[in-house]
C-alpha cells in the first residue's frame, strides 16, 4: 500500500484555469505539508497542517489553498492558474508537528504544466 | 537572508570511493538536520537524521557529521555505487517551528 498518495500525477491546464491536486496518507500521521519543486529542483515548503494549525508560507500567493476535509486528507486547490505555478507539487506527511522527532513521507509528485 | 547551500550541483565520482557532499547554512538555528535521497520522477526518501547534540550518525555506508558552529553538515557515503546515483538533498529546521527547510540538492553520478 501506497504511505503517501497524491492525485493526479500529471495534470495539463490552460492559463486562468483552476485546479485540484488531491493527497491521502494511510500512515496515520497528523501533521501534512505541501512543497513546491520548481525546473532547477528546489524544494521549496508551501504549507504545514495538522488538526489545530495551518502554517503557510508567507512567499505563497493567496490563489493557493489547501483544504483538510480529514486527518488524512490534504488537498491543494490553485485559482487563475499561472505560467510560473508550473512545477512538481509534492505531499508529505509526518508523525507529530515536530519533525525533529521523525522524517517526512513523500508522495510521488504531480506534475503540473500550465499553457 | 536564509540560505542552504549545497556544495556543488553535480559531483561524479568513481565506484568503490567514498562520495562527500557538504550542506552549508545561513541565518537558522536548527535543532537537527536530515538528509534525503530523490531519484528522478519520485518523491524525497528520508535516509539520516542528525541533532544538534550530535556530532556523527552512521547508517551502513552512510556517515553524517553535524558542525553547528561551522553551520556545515556533511554527507559521506563509504563504498560507492553505481545504485547510489540520485539527487541528495540536506533539509534544517528553523529553529523551533515545524516546517522542514530544503537545500539547493547535489547530483551525484557514481561511475562504473
Amino acid at each position: 500500500d501506497t504511505a503517501v498518495s497524491q492525485t493526479p500525477k500529471y495534470l495539463v491546464t490552460q492559463m486562468g484555469n483552476d485546479k485540484s491536486i488531491k493527497c491521502e496518507q494511510n500512515l496515520g500521521h497528523d501533521t501534512m505539508y505541501w512543497y513546491k519543486q520548481d525546473s532547477k529542483k528546489f524544494l521549496k515548503i508551501m504549507f504545514s497542517y495538522n488538526n489545530k494549525e495551518l502554517i503557510i508560507n508567507e512567499t505563497v500567493p493567496n490563489r493557493f489553498s489547501p483544504k483538510s476535509p480529514d486527518k488524512a486528507h490534504l488537498n491543494l486547490h490553485i485559482n487563475s492558474l499561472e505560467l510560473g505555478d508550473s512545477a512538481v507539487y509534492f505531499c508529505a506527511s509526518s508523525a507529530t508537528s515536530l519533525p525533529a522527532t521523525g522524517e517526512l513521507f513523500f508522495g510521488e509528485g504531480s506534475r503540473l504544466t500550465v499553457l | 537572508s536564509q540560505k542552504i547551500e549545497q556544495n556543488s550541483e553535480a559531483l561524479n565520482i568513481q565506484e568503490g570511493k567514498t562520495a562527500t557532499l557538504t550542506c552549508n547554512y545561513t541565518n537558522y538555528s536548527p535543532a537537527y538536520l536530515q538528509w534525503y535521497r530523490q531519484d528522478p520522477g519520485r518523491g524525497p526518501v528520508f535516509l539520516l537524521l542528525i541533532r544538534e547534540n550530535e556530532k556523527e550518525k552512521r547508517k551502513e555506508r552512510l556517515k553524517v557529521t553535524f558542525d553547528t558552529t561551522l553551520k556545515q553538515s556533511l554527507f559521506h557515503i563509504t563504498a560507492s555505487q553505481p545504485a547510489d546515483s540520485a539527487t541528495y538533498l540536506c533539509a534544517l529546521d528553523s529553529g523551533g517551528a515545524n516546517n522542514l527547510f530544503f537545500g539547493t540538492g547535489t547530483r551525484l553520478t557514481v561511475i562504473p
